[in-house]
């Protein structure tokens, strides 16, 4: 079955960098387009970024367009959440999720938390 | 890239049926038939219980059915029952290439 499992969190001060990663089996992973949504505590999904199959086509929500990179290696099944200029506010559960065969996301990791704080 | 527009909280009572809105523009829930559904139970991952805004996954309960009209989508569960007590989600695709999630409802069963 589908499985994607992230890592990388943790907590870190404002200002810095950190970088998430999710790695997939179960799934022909050159196939799928691929999220990370996050949910900050005790609050609703927020959208964050999308990236094709191929790495070729990347969409950022308004939030965090300019900070966080989006990134994958087929190779190894991996994608990969870039984040810098950390601020308070991205402080969440990230979570990386799968698209399916059409615009919807099918399966979801069971997430990372990251802390932004002093 | 607002948020979709759901109600914060709907109850019921065990057997009935209750309905969820998720509101939306021309540019997301109204112009794509890419309107999705995730129930999340406390401290775990959302689980996708509709796509497409009817078809359910394969081991989704029927009592869950999704529809829609215009730039509103509707999540109804019928024949409530405990388990359904968890926080859902709508989300479209939406013009720009990206996706929207709805604000959260609660449901709560009495």
């Amino acid at each position: 079955q589908v499985q994607l499992v992230e890592s990388g969190g943790g907590v870190v001060q404002p200002g810095r960098s950190l970088r998430l990663s999710c790695a997939a089996s179960g799934v022909t992973f050159s196939n799928c387009g691929m999220h990370w949504v996050r949910q900050a505590p005790g609050k609703g999904l927020e959208w964050v970024t999308v990236i094709s199959y191929d790495g070729s086509d990347k969409y950022y929500a308004d939030s965090v367009k300019g900070r966080f990179t989006i990134s994958r290696d087929n190779s190894k099944n991996t994608l990969y959440l870039q984040m810098n200029s950390l601020r308070a506010e991205d402080t969440a559960v990230y979570y990386c999720a799968k698209d399916g065969p059409r615009p919807f996301i099918d399966y979801w990791g069971q997430g990372t938390l990251v802390t932004v704080s002093s | 890239q607002s948020a979709l527009t759901q109600p914060a909280s709907v109850s019921g009572s065990p057997g009935q049926s209750i309905t969820i809105s998720c509101t939306g523009t021309s540019s997301d829930v109204g112009g794509y038939n890419y309107v999705s559904w995730y129930q999340q139970h406390p401290g775990k991952a959302p689980k996708l219980i509709i796509y497409e805004v009817s078809n359910r996954p394969s081991g989704v309960s029927n009592r869950f059915s999704g529809s829609k009209s215009g730039n509103t989508a509707s999540l109804t569960i019928s024949g409530l029952q405990a388990e359904d007590e968890a926080d859902y989600y709508c989300s479209s695709y939406t013009s720009s290439s990206t996706r929207v999630f709805g604000t959260g409802t609660k449901v709560t069963v009495l």
